[in-house]
């Protein structure tokens, strides 16, 4: 159980477009996923916390108009990199919250690899 | 949350148990300790987690010291497929308005299991 799905798994754009990946949680419900980015041979880094039916809440440093989070329902929540250029080429990761309280899990996806030229 | 430290690198021989050690010195009462891992190219992948008891799942063992300040994943028969990043974390069960406990990942443990 708790698998959570992104597509898709790798992406090569143009400069200057926009492109949606999508995140879901394929057997259970989310309220609360987080979308992170990698960079080659460096950690993730947490972007955004996207939250159902609300705003997502965007890390210091990381432009929300640039990157347009949508949880519109438990399953399912999007990325959207809006006017892409090479340097926002990377490995784009979401996850999803189980459980509540005071004891849960976070559960990732596969990944994304964007490549913009 | 508090920060923790991991050895950059690590090498274990296939079969072999794997003892990955992690320092949260800071940690403060009510703080979780959580393992991921991610293997080359793959997004992390749950480990474990526990606060201050002994923890032993299906993939791994957690061992955490009586103080709290710092805890070993032990992978018991390590195999090829064991080597990736090992992330160890320390956080909040929940942060509180929209952070919900948010996982910070440092720069973990490479552990390479050898044939």
């Amino acid at each position: 159980g708790a698998v959570v799905s992104q597509h898709p798994s790798w992406v090569i754009c143009k400069s200057g477009t926009s492109v949606k990946i999508e995140c879901r949680s394929l057997d259970f419900q989310a309220t609360t996923m987080f979308w992170y980015r990698q960079f080659p041979k460096q950690s993730l880094m947490l972007m955004a916390t996207s939250n159902e039916g609300s705003k997502a809440t965007y890390e210091q440093g990381v432009e929300k108009d640039k990157f347009l989070i949508n949880h519109a329902s438990l399953t399912l929540s999007t990325l959207t990199v809006t006017s892409a250029h090479p340097e926002d080429s990377s490995f784009y990761i979401c996850s999803a919250r189980v459980g509540r309280g005071f004891s849960y899990e976070q559960y990732f996806g596969p990944g994304t690899r964007l490549t913009v030229t | 949350d508090a920060k923790t430290t991991q050895p950059p690198s690590m090498d274990c021989a296939e079969g072999r148990a794997a003892n990955l050690p992690c320092n949260h010195s800071t940690i403060s009462g009510n703080e979780y300790v959580y393992w991921y891992r991610q293997i080359h190219s793959q997004g992390p992948q749950y480990i474990i987690h526990g606060l201050k008891n002994n923890e032993t799942n299906e993939m791994a063992s957690l061992i955490i010291t009586e103080d709290r300040k710092s805890s070993t994943l032990i992978l018991p028969h390590a195999t090829l497929r064991d080597t990736a990043v090992y992330y160890c974390i320390v956080r909040l069960p929940n942060a509180g308005g929209t952070s919900y406990g948010k996982l910070t990942f440092g720069q973990g443990t490479i552990l390479t299991v050898h044939p």
